[in-house]
C-alpha cells in the first residue's frame, strides 16, 4: 500500500520569510515518481516537480527547492523569500510501480499556506 | 498550447438526478483520469482512461461511470445523486499513460448536491 503524509496542515508565514512543507512517503515499490502540486483558491492543480526515486539530486528552480532524501522517505518542498501569491494549498504526491498502469497518483492531505502581508 | 479544460464549471444539482461532466485533454495527451476532492476524504482518484479503454476504477460504487472518445476527450457520470457526491471532480490527462509522466490537471467541475 501506498501512504503520503503531509503532517502540516496550515502554514502561516509573513512575506518574505522562508517557509518548508514537508511530505513524507511509504511505499514498498523501488521504482516510484513524487510530485509537488499547488492549488491556489480557483481549484485548478498546477504541477511543480516531478523526481523519480533513482535521482536523490535536490533541485532549485527560483525562489523554490526540493530536497529529496530516500533514507527518511521524505520529499520536502521550501520556498524562499515567500510572496502573498504563494498562498494556496500544496499537496504532495505519489506514484509507483505497483499502479502498474493505473496511472493513479496517491496523494498527501495538503498544507495549506498561507502568506500574510 | 492549451490546458485541460473541463466544462461546466460549476453545477447544482439535487438528489437522484445524474449529471455528466466533461474533460478535454491537452493536445496529443491520450490518457484520462478523473480524481474526486472533499474536504473530509481529500482527493481520490475515480478512474482513468487510455485509447477509449478503461485500466483501471477507484473505490467507487458503480453509480460513478465514464468513458473517453476517440478524440481522447472523456466524460464522467454519476447517476442517483446524492449529498455526498458534493465535490470538486478533476480530470487530469497525461500523453502516453506511462509511470514517469506527469498528469496535468484541468480546472475541475464543482458539484454541489442539494
Amino acid at each position: 500500500a501506498q501512504k503520503v503524509t503531509q503532517a502540516q496542515t496550515e502554514i502561516s508565514v509573513v512575506e518574505k520569510e522562508d517557509v518548508t512543507l514537508d511530505c513524507v512517503y511509504e511505499t514498498r515499490d523501488t521504482t516510484y515518481y513524487l510530485f509537488w502540486y499547488k492549488q491556489p483558491p480557483s481549484g485548478e492543480l498546477v504541477f511543480l516537480i516531478r523526481r523519480n526515486s533513482f535521482d536523490e539530486q535536490n533541485e532549485i528552480s527560483g525562489r523554490y527547492s526540493w530536497n529529496f532524501q530516500k533514507s527518511t522517505s521524505s520529499f520536502n518542498f521550501t520556498i524562499t523569500a515567500s510572496q502573498v501569491v504563494d498562498s494556496a494549498v500544496y499537496f504532495c504526491a505519489l506514484i509507483s510501480i505497483s499502479s502498474g498502469s493505473a496511472r493513479q497518483l496517491t496523494f498527501g492531505s495538503g498544507t495549506q499556506l498561507t502568506v500574510l502581508p | 498550447k492549451a490546458g485541460v479544460t473541463q466544462t461546466p464549471r460549476y453545477l447544482i444539482k439535487t438528489r437522484g438526478q445524474q449529471v455528466t461532466l466533461s474533460c478535454s485533454p491537452i493536445s496529443g495527451h491520450r490518457s484520462v483520469s478523473w480524481y474526486q476532492q472533499t474536504p473530509g476524504q481529500g482527493l481520490q482518484f475515480l478512474f482513468e482512461y487510455f485509447s477509449e479503454t478503461q485500466r483501471n476504477k477507484g473505490n467507487f460504487p458503480g453509480r460513478f461511470s465514464g468513458r473517453q472518445f476517440s478524440n481522447s476527450r472523456s466524460e464522467m457520470n454519476v447517476s442517483t445523486l446524492e449529498l455526498g457526491d458534493s465535490a470538486l471532480y478533476l480530470c487530469a490527462s497525461s500523453r502516453s499513460g506511462g509511470l514517469e509522466d506527469t498528469q496535468y490537471f484541468g480546472p475541475g467541475t464543482r458539484l454541489t448536491v442539494l
